[in-house]
């Protein structure tokens, strides 16, 4: 079953803007993941936050976690049109047997 | 260099004639996965594997069974395709259960006539 929501569906920016968008998710979680996946293609996996971390950076991505309210959100600083994909955040259920489960995605489409 | 390959990258099978899709590995993960995507639908778990440990969602039809013959291979197995079958399916794997990254293949897109 679906774990995660996200929100929000889609989301249009131009380069050079930011892009945030959030995911919520119903249980308790081992860690959270970040996905991006470009048109007809696989997954691309982006950044991992354990459930006892609040913010994790990579390049121009920040992720941060809030366990209290079951929610994470993707920044991405300086969007470029290379950026234009689904983005997609997985969850690891503690009692799960790793199993990763994945919520609806954002669109995002990056326009020159 | 790829790393989870699946084949083939797209697959037409006639309604209710079986089908089955391949996924390899060259990382030696223990873990493996089979997700189905539906157009503008999240990855759907069918399947998940821990070495030889096999894993299915409670919701995975039937119709659906998958093989792990060695670390490096996994196969799903399509008994009898309808048209709602028609999906792009996913494999992926990762070094450790639930714990580190997954490495996803190119997806194969199947079709159902």
């Amino acid at each position: 079953s679906q774990q995660g929501e996200e929100d929000p569906q889609a989301l249009s920016i131009q380069e050079g803007e930011n892009a945030t968008m959030n995911c919520s998710y119903k249980t308790s979680i081992n860690n959270l993941q970040w996905y991006r996946q470009n048109s007809g293609r696989g997954l691309v996996h982006l950044i991992l936050i354990r459930s006892n971390e609040r913010e994790k950076h990579s390049g121009r991505l920040r992720v941060t976690l809030d366990t209290s309210k079951k929610s994470s959100s993707l920044l991405i600083t300086a969007s470029r049109a290379a950026d234009t994909a689904s983005y997609f955040c997985a969850t690891v259920r503690g009692d799960s047997w790793g199993k990763l489960q994945f919520g609806a995605g954002t669109q995002v489409v990056v326009t020159p | 260099d790829a790393m989870v390959i699946q084949n083939p990258r797209y697959q037409v099978t006639q309604f209710g004639k079986p089908v089955t899709l391949s996924c390899s590995q060259t990382l030696n993960h223990n873990v493996m996965y089979w997700y189905q995507q539906k157009s503008s639908q999240a990855p759907k778990l069918l399947f998940h594997y821990y070495d030889k440990d096999f894993n299915n969602e409670a919701d995975t039809p039937d119709n659906f069974q998958s093989r792990r013959p060695n670390t490096s291979f996994c196969f799903l197995d399509i008994r009898s395709p309808g048209l709602g079958d028609a999906a792009m399916y996913l494999c992926a794997t990762s070094r450790a259960q639930g714990i580190a990254e997954a490495f996803f293949g190119q997806g194969t897109r199947l079709t159902v006539v």
